[in-house]
């Protein structure tokens, strides 16, 4: 079936410098992708989605990127702060436009040190 | 998402015991989810609902039940609780023309 999957489960950058947080998936049909931000003892929230037919899209201090090509998304957040340490996760739609059925992925950890 | 509530926060029941779950929402969506999460392991739907007369199961319904009282609330029920089903449980709203899902702060249950 269908996977969503991240390459490293922990980063850490150090406050100021831009992260970088990588999900790959595997069914190329899907064709809708969110980005959350999940901090300890809190519900994901969401931060920023991307349909298939965009490349690119800019929020604040963040840009998520779509290469269809090699099924790659990501999300860049500028000027990382500590209030961005978190877990991220992306997720998909797995094909078949149904934003009620997403596909999550596991999620990677943010760490910000000074 | 302040939103979006659920009760109780946190709890620890034994196995066999009948759990209710509850979520409220005020962003008036017509659509509610209901999501558990596992160390290790992607978010995994457990049932949604439409409105007060649709519901539908997700990927692991097994186990769970759910009523969807009003637009505004809906409640997920373990009927005989097991080790298992500890895990972080989330509810998530989204509006009928928007795509993106809207999640309470989880309600963590432990049974041992």
């Amino acid at each position: 079936g269908e996977s969503v999957g991240l390459h490293l489960p922990t980063l850490s950058v150090q406050e100021g410098d831009n992260s970088i947080i990588n999900c790959a998936y595997s069914n190329s049909a899907s064709d809708y992708f969110i980005w959350y931000k999940q901090e300890s003892g809190k519900g994901p929230q969401f931060i920023i989605d991307i349909r298939s037919n965009m490349d690119k899209r800019q929020g604040q201090r963040v840009t998520v990127l779509l290469n269809k090509t090699v099924k790659h998304l990501s999300l860049q957040i500028a000027a990382t702060q500590p209030g961005d340490s978190a877990v991220y996760f992306c997720a998909e739609t797995g094909g078949s436009y149904n934003t009620d059925k997403l596909i999550f992925g596991t999620g990677t950890r943010l760490q910000v040190f000074p | 998402d302040a939103d979006v509530t659920q009760t109780p926060r946190n709890r620890i029941t034994k196995t066999g015991k009948r759990i209710m779950l509850e979520c409220s929402q005020t962003k008036g969506h017509d659509r509610m989810y209901w999501y558990r999460q596992d160390p290790g392991l992607g978010l995994q739907l457990i049932y949604y609902s439409f409105d007060v007369k649709d519901i539908n199961k997700g990927e692991i319904s097994d186990g769970y039940s759910v009523s969807r009282q009003a637009q505004a609330k809906f409640s997920l029920s373990l009927e005989s609780a097991i080790p298992n089903q500890t895990a972080l449980y989330f509810c998530a709203t989204r509006g009928r023309d928007a795509d993106t899902q809207y999640f309470g702060p989880g309600t963590r249950l432990t049974v041992l």
